[in-house]
Formats: structure tokens, C-alpha cells, sequence
């Protein structure tokens, strides 16, 4: 089974320019969840997506921040513009719920690590 | 409330050594607890879990204690090896909805000396 797709990898910018990310979850995985990981610190959930609609944007700053599921695959995070401290790494993360287990497991993908000059 | 609060920030043990690492929760509401193990350069995955009915789950080396009067919850790594050297975090959610959004702890980096 294929695990959580992410592109770029790294990506550098100066602050105030424009960023965007690229998640594809695991095939059938019907939310997707994009955290922000800042070095030294546990992912914190900026968005969660159930299929293509909104489930919990309540940490993400929306005045600079934005993300969308289109047809409830495939995901974009965007960040305009950027701040120094914006610089960490974005996570992208899917999950299937088990019924009759009461937990959803979450796999991650390996991330975007951005640098914010 | 929505806290998870995870000690020690960092451990070295010796290689054959037991690990521990610990972690206190305030949102009685929560009611899964996961570990998730991360290298460097890759996402966190999932290690083992467990949910407040059981005081204990064991998964090879991996054990997660469970005290939920206290509110708290521990990973023990028996037998640690070098492999093991990695940061983990623990986790806790309101798991028994499709919708749970997982509260991080701040993260232990683990080293395992040979």
C-alpha cells in the first residue's frame, strides 16, 4: 500500500512570498489532516479535511493561510505571505475510521520542511 | 485542557536498558492514546495505542501503561536498541468519533547508546 504523498520536499522563500503545498493521502482514506511541526515541538493540526469538506479549521490562520480538497482527494495548503514564523514543517496525514474500534489512525507523510527568510 | 504534557524532553539509555517516557493528560474526554515514533527527515508513525478501558497494552518490546485516575500514561521500551533512537510523541483524542483531531505532546528524543 502506498503511504502519504508530499511535494516539494524543502522549500526556501523569502517572507512576505507565496508558498503552496501537495498532499495525496492513501488511497480510500476519507480525511486528511494537515499539521504544522515547528522544530522542537509535537504536531499541531492547523486543518482537517472529511472528504472534501471542512471538519476543524479552528488553528489555522486564516488570514494568511488556506486549504482545499477538491474532489475529496488530493490537498493544497497555501501560505500568503509568509512570515519568519511560518518556518517548520508541514505534515499531511490521512486516516480511515475503523468501525467498532472508536480510534482513527492516522498515517503521515514525510512532510514539507520550509525555510522563511 | 486540551494539553498533553510529555516528560523527559530527552533520554539516553544504554543499549539492553528500559525506556521511559511519560505523559499527563487534562481533558477527561479524551479517550485514545497513541504513540507515534518519528526519525529524522520522516513523519511520525504510529507505534502503539491504547484506549482508557485497559491499564496496560504490550506490543513486542513496546508497553503502554495507563493510570487514568491520575491521568497520566507512559511508554516502556524493554530491551532498547540503537534502532530505537528516534523522537516520540504521545498523542491523545476523542478517538470514538470518525472526526478526532489527535493533541500532540511536545515530543522525547530518545538515544540508545550501543
Amino acid at each position: 500500500e502506498a503511504g502519504v504523498a508530499q511535494s516539494p520536499r524543502y522549500k526556501i522563500i523569502e517572507k512576505r512570498q507565496s508558498v503552496a503545498f501537495w498532499c495525496n493521502p492513501i488511497s480510500g482514506h476519507a480525511t486528511l489532516y494537515w499539521y504544522q511541526q515547528i522544530l522542537g515541538q509535537g504536531p499541531k493540526l492547523l486543518i482537517q479535511f472529511q472528504n472534501n469538506g471542512v471538519v476543524d479549521d479552528s488553528q489555522l490562520p486564516k488570514d494568511r493561510f488556506s486549504a482545499e480538497r477538491l474532489k475529496g482527494v488530493d490537498s493544497t495548503l497555501k501560505i500568503q505571505p509568509a512570515k519568519l514564523e511560518d518556518s517548520a514543517v508541514y505534515l499531511c496525514a490521512s486516516s480511515f475510521y475503523i468501525a467498532g474500534e472508536g480510534y482513527n489512525e492516522q498515517f503521515f507523510g514525510p512532510g514539507t520542511r520550509l525555510t522563511v527568510l | 485542557q486540551q494539553q498533553v504534557k510529555q516528560s523527559p524532553q530527552s533520554l539516553i539509555v544504554q543499549k539492553g536498558g528500559i525506556s521511559i517516557i511519560n505523559c499527563a493528560y487534562e481533558n477527561t474526554a479524551f479517550d485514545y492514546f497513541p504513540w507515534y515514533q518519528q526519525f529524522p527527515g520522516k513523519g511520525p508513525a504510529l507505534l502503539i495505542a491504547i484506549r482508557p478501558d485497559v491499564s496496560e497494552k504490550k506490543e513486542g518490546r513496546f508497553t503502554i501503561s495507563f493510570n487514568k485516575s491520575a491521568k497520566q500514561f507512559s511508554l516502556h521500551i524493554m530491551d532498547s536498541q540503537p534502532g530505537d533512537s528516534a523522537t516520540y510523541f504521545c498523542a491523545a483524542s476523542k478517538g470514538s468519533s470518525n472526526t478526532g483531531k489527535l493533541i500532540f505532546g511536545q515530543g522525547t528524543t530518545l538515544q540508545v547508546k550501543p
